[in-house]
């Protein structure tokens, strides 16, 4: 199993660009979701899913979007980049069994909006 | 809602001494509790969790963690410390039912040969 893996691992964009960010798991993992990580914020909650065809909201939500066509995939996407949104950006997935199974976390996305 | 503060932002110590990291939580209703370990350039890696039952969690790399709900906390212990422990740690809580965390802002393990 390959686990959670996430492309690019690296990226840069001009303010105003759009890009997506891919997350796939191979484990059939329900539970999906997308965190940011900034420097003495620790980690929070941009999206989740809960399974194909359904996606919410996390605590800071605004300027990306998330859909979930597929169990294995799960991309986020910044329509118009601003420099607020340079962070690392980490995928995680679980069985979905309210919280009793371990969350995996894929390897990260470093971004860098100029 | 919920939160989580993790008291100390950097904790050096020399290795084979023991440490505690101090994480509390604020939440009105159950919840589930989990210490996350982030080495440099990766993603995070589960330490150990308490879902319910004995209040004293054993987890990887002879870490464990003490579930108090008067004092609302979950610490991280381990009692000879290594200097492969350096890292960063990251407490999370999530409610009884659901899969979404809340994590703290982290505690950097520093060990000192």
């Amino acid at each position: 199993n390959a686990g959670v893996t996430q492309t690019p691992k690296f990226q840069v964009l001009k303010t105003g660009q759009s890009m997506t960010l891919q997350c796939a798991q191979d484990m059939n993992h329900e539970y999906m979701s997308w965190y940011r990580q900034d420097p003495g914020m620790g980690l929070r909650l941009i999206h989740y899913s809960v399974g194909a065809g359904i996606t919410d909201q996390g605590e800071v939500p605004n300027g990306y979007n998330v859909s979930r066509s597929t169990t294995e995939d799960f991309p986020l996407r910044l329509l118009s980049a601003a420099p607020s949104q340079t962070s690392v950006y980490f995928c995680a997935s679980s069985c979905g069994l309210a919280g009793q199974c371990e969350q995996f976390f894929g390897p990260g996305t470093r971004l860098t909006v100029l | 809602a919920q939160s989580v503060t993790q008291l100390d932002s950097q904790v050096p110590v020399f290795e084979e001494a023991p440490v505690e990291l101090r994480c509390n939580y604020s939440s009105s209703v159950s919840v589930y509790l989990f210490w996350y370990v982030q080495y440099p350039n990766q993603g995070l890696q589960l330490l150990l969790k308490y879902l319910s039952g004995s209040t004293l969690v054993k987890g990887i790399n002879g870490f464990e963690a003490e579930f108090n709900k008067s004092q609302t906390s979950f610490h991280l212990r381990k009692p000879s410390v290594h200097i492969s422990d350096t890292a960063e740690y990251f407490c999370a809580v999530s409610d009884r039912g659901t899969d979404k965390l809340i994590f703290g802002t982290g505690t950097r393990l520093q060990v000192f040969p």
